[in-house]
């Protein structure tokens, strides 16, 4: 079975443009997670989806990150504008429902110059 | 949430066992604890869940005293391909469903 995809795995961009992420969870898992991760730090939740709904996007900064999972499968994350700041492994994970074990995928590392 | 302190970092030898120890005082009454594991370049993964006593699977043991206030990881006889970054997290319960990393224990294990 094939576990979370997520495409690019690497992304370059210059500041003030636009990126997008990927995210292709396992099959039948309704819960959806993306957390940033910075150098030499945990993860951080960005946003969770239950199925097509963001149930917490407490932490995701709405001026310029926005997230989709159209039909509740598949999941993109944006950023526009980019700021140097951004630069991080994006990292999105799956699990059956809320409180099961989650799946990570290897997770997209975007450099901002 | 119930925060968890656990150390920065730890350095093995092969075949050595390996105990990573994290606190989590203000745990609560449906609180799991749970280890994850990330290898440089990859996500987490999953190692272990356990609410109290022991658990074992093929990977590793998990020990959990009485009070849940902290919790012991025990890795049997580490290689070179346990070095990675463990991770502790409280919650994981169908009222508590975030997974709340904190910067997790570096283990280093060497030849």
């Amino acid at each position: 079975e094939a576990g979370v995809v997520q495409s690019p795995r690497y992304k370059i961009i210059e500041k003030k443009q636009p990126v997008a992420f990927w995210c292709n969870p396992i099959s039948g898992h309704n819960t959806l997670y993306w957390y940033l991760q910075n150098l030499g730090q945990g993860p951080e939740l960005l946003i969770r989806y239950e199925n097509e709904e963001a149930v917490d996007d407490s932490q995701l900064p709405k001026d310029r990150f926005s997230a989709e999972r159209l039909k509740g499968v598949d999941s993109t994350l944006k950023i526009q504008p980019a700021e140097l700041g951004d630069s991080a492994v994006y990292l999105c994970a799956s699990s059956l429902r809320r409180g099961s074990e989650a799946f990570f995928g290897q997770g997209t590392r975007l450099t901002v110059v | 949430l119930a925060k968890t302190t656990q150390p920065i970092s730890m350095d093995s030898y092969e075949g050595q066992e390996v105990n990573i120890t994290c606190s989590h005082n203000n745990i609560a009454t449906n609180d799991y604890i749970t280890w994850y594991q990330q290898f440089p370049s990859q996500g987490p993964r999953f190692i272990i869940q356990g609410y109290k006593t022991k658990v074992t699977n093929e990977v590793a043991s998990l020990f959990i005293p009485a009070d849940r206030k902290s919790s012991t990881l025990s890795l049997p006889r580490v290689s070179l391909s346990d070095t990675a970054v463990y991770y502790c997290l409280v919650g994981l319960t169908y009222n508590t469903d975030k997974l709340i990393f904190g910067t997790g224990t570096r283990l280093q294990v060497f030849p």
